[in-house]
């Protein structure tokens, strides 16, 4: 079966890094995506991986490795306004997405 | 990047009752989705609409129960049908645009169903 894990929620403090793992298993592959959602709103798009290795974007960075079925979101000096949950997704070989439930992550003082 | 609008944002249904969701795009795009979320819960997909012809649907999802229009590339609507309070949830709308790269969709702000 398809399947994406991630954890269900983690602590960070402000002006510091977090990083949140994903694991995919889909029926091939096609990339993998990044989400954020801040309570009450709609998914906004972060990142893309379809290679193996680092793509950065600012404070953000998100990791693959296709050969272990991983990936991480890595977001730096963090801020408040960082508090939301993070949505990892996979995209299979008929190029529909496998969303996992969701990092909420709370960004403290 | 594509706007999406969604309406209603949120409404309050008695149950055995139907309501219809609205999505407009504010440009024309090559894939629309419905999806379904409860709080604190993965996305869901419903189904693909798909335009001119009927929408596709996924595992547990059916026509009769939503009824998915999509008359032309810029805008669909979601319909919940006899609803119960099961049907409760956020419903969001997604689009992907063509020749994207990237494969990134972009969300509408959810419609948020509540069924007593």
């Amino acid at each position: 079966g398809q399947n994406i894990d991630q954890p269900t929620e983690m602590t960070a403090t402000e002006g510091a890094i977090v990083q949140i793992n994903c694991t995919y298993q889909t029926s091939g592959f096609n990339g993998l995506f990044w989400y954020q959602q801040h309570a009450g709103e709609a998914p906004t798009f972060l990142s893309y991986n379809v290679l193996d290795g680092l793509e950065e974007k600012g404070r953000f960075s998100s990791f693959l490795s296709r050969s272990k079925g991983y990936s991480y979101l890595l977001l730096k000096e963090l801020q408040m306004k960082d508090s939301a949950s993070y949505l990892c997704a996979a995209m299979d070989s008929n190029y529909q997405l496998i969303w996992g439930a969701g990092t909420k992550l709370i960004i403290k003082p | 990047s594509a706007v999406i609008s969604q309406k209603p944002s949120r409404d309050i249904c008695q149950r055995g009752t139907s309501l219809t969701i609205q999505c407009q795009v504010d440009s024309q795009v090559t894939m629309m989705f419905w999806y379904r979320q409860q709080p604190g819960q993965s996305l869901t997909l419903i189904a693909t609409a798909n335009q001119g012809s009927e929408a596709t649907y996924e595992s547990g999802f059916v026509i009769d129960k939503f009824p998915i229009s999509r008359p032309n590339l810029t805008f669909s609507t979601l319909t919940v049908s006899n609803m119960s309070p099961e049907d409760s949830s956020i419903y969001l709308c997604s689009a992907g645009k063509a020749g994207s790269d990237s494969g990134e969709l972009f969300f509408g702000e959810g419609s948020r169903l509540t069924v007593l």
